[in-house]
């Protein structure tokens, strides 16, 4: 059974860099065909795609966030990781990490979740 | 950019068919996927493929697309699937979510 966990800070300050990581178990990260991604859900509101990336380094983000997200794999630690810099209170979310699937040309979904980790950006 | 529009809420009574729909631009040339979110906890896959349902999801749990409108159909709705509901599609590469509908069994 695949397994996904997110760690790192559960703080930051506004204008530094949000970083997270998320180690994958039961399977291996450079699976061909899966993707990597990160959603986020601020309390209270609905979840907000951030980005995906692929084992072989291919990268796809929400243009909204697209100028402060830089996402990476690591095949050796079977781990992907997302950075967010120059954060504000609005970035306050639980940030998710998933396993993505593409479905033929018009499809996509993510099968598998992480349990969440809460990120709140105060001083 | 592309937008999933779903109603905020549906309220259904046990037993009833939950009926939650997905609105955007010709969604019916693209895959629909839906995902069941409960308090505290992570999303989970529920339909994907506009049709098809993940291993030990219930068959009370259908879907379709066509047109503009992806559903998501639970018939027989227990209080269990009381939760929140997000559909998802992919255009341009980029994922995009609705913005979730509670559903209330009562």
């Amino acid at each position: 059974q695949l397994q996904l966990q997110e760690s790192g800070p559960g703080l930051v300050k506004p204008s530094e860099t949000l970083s997270l990581t998320c180690t994958v178990s039961g399977g291996s990260i450079g699976s061909s065909g899966y993707y990597w991604g990160w959603i986020r859900q601020p309390p209270g509101m609905g979840l907000e795609w951030i980005g995906n990336i692929y084992y072989g380094g291919g990268t796809h983000y929400n243009p909204s966030l697209k100028s402060r997200v830089t996402t990476s794999v690591d095949t050796s630690k079977n781990q992907f990781s997302l950075k967010l810099s120059s954060v504000t209170a609005s970035d306050t979310a639980v940030y998710y990490c998933a396993r993505g699937l593409v479905a033929g040309n018009t499809g996509y979904y993510f099968d598998y979740w992480g349990q969440g980790t809460l990120v709140t950006v105060s001083s | 950019s592309y937008e999933l529009t779903q109603p905020p809420s549906v309220s259904v009574s046990p037993g009833q068919t939950a009926s939650i729909t997905c609105s955007g631009d010709k969604l019916g040339n693209k895959y629909a996927c839906w995902y069941q979110q409960k308090p505290g906890q992570s999303p989970v896959l529920v339909i994907h493929q506009d049709t098809k349902r993940p291993s030990g999801i219930p068959e009370r749990f259908s879907g379709s697309n066509s047109g503009n409108t992806a559903t998501l159909t639970i018939s027989g709705t227990q209080a269990m699937d009381e939760a929140d509901y997000y559909c998802q599609a992919w255009d341009s590469s980029t994922v995009v979510f609705g913005g979730g509908t509670k559903l209330t069994v009562l």
